[in-house]
């Protein structure tokens, strides 16, 4: 069975600060792809990134950096220096080598001015 | 990249009338076509399947009947939301994979669904 996992469900955080998004999946596949996305008010998914089952290497841009640990099966997202215009819903997603995108709950992130 | 464009963005009707959604990939062919359907604080979740030029498979709970899914070409997916009701007020989203079999899924931007 296929599951993401994002256990925290709203996060505040002042200006600046940073800030760490968990995702946890279960999959008993191989081969996946594991997504973040971004969803501001508006609606529309951002695209955020995408990283395989077979790559662990730590990705960073910009003000965002992403964890990938199989071991754990865990896909953080940080994001340092948060900005007011980060205030979102931010979904990790599965997607196994079938056709099916497997959503988590979402996180809802507010950063305060 | 590639671009999915969804029409209407915003409709509200009311209730008993059908309203119909499209769903465009714009610079690639996409045998392959999701419909999700994300109520208010919640995640996306998957209704449908739709495969160019065969019937769609809808997941458990989705009434086929009600939610019409045509897959005309490879670059237009239809959903026809039947005698809507005010609780299928929602957001829907379509997605489609690219013919060529590249690794994801590209998202178009949503349809906000209102049934007064």
């Amino acid at each position: 069975a296929q599951k993401v996992t994002q256990a925290q469900t709203e996060i505040s955080v002042v200006e600046k600060e940073d800030v760490t998004l968990d995702c946890v999946y279960e999959t008993r596949d191989t081969t996946y792809y594991l997504f973040w996305y971004k969803q501001p008010p508006s609606g529309e998914l951002v695209f955020l990134i995408r990283r395989n089952s077979f790559d662990e290497q730590n990705e960073i841009s910009g003000r965002y950096s992403w964890n990938f640990q199989k071991s754990t099966s865990s896909f953080n997202f940080t994001i340092t220096a948060s900005q007011v215009v980060d205030s979102a819903v931010y979904f990790c997603a599965l997607w196994n080598t079938g056709n099916q995108f497997y959503f988590g709950t979402g996180t809802s992130l507010t950063v305060i001015p | 990249g590639a671009v999915v464009s969804q029409h209407p963005s915003r409709v509200i009707c009311k209730s008993g009338t059908s309203v119909k959604i499209e769903c465009r990939s714009l610079d690639f062919q996409a045998t392959t076509m999701f419909w999700y359907r994300q109520f208010p604080k919640q995640s996306l979740m998957l209704m449908a399947t739709s495969n160019e030029g065969s019937k769609a498979t809808y997941e458990q709970g989705v009434e086929k009947d009600k939610f019409l899914i045509n897959h005309a070409s490879l670059t237009l997916s239809t959903l026809t939301v039947t005698s809507a009701h005010p609780e299928d007020s929602s957001f829907y989203i379509c997605s489609a994979r690219d013919v060529l079999g590249v690794e994801t899924q590209y998202f178009g931007p949503g349809t906000r669904l209102l049934v007064l």
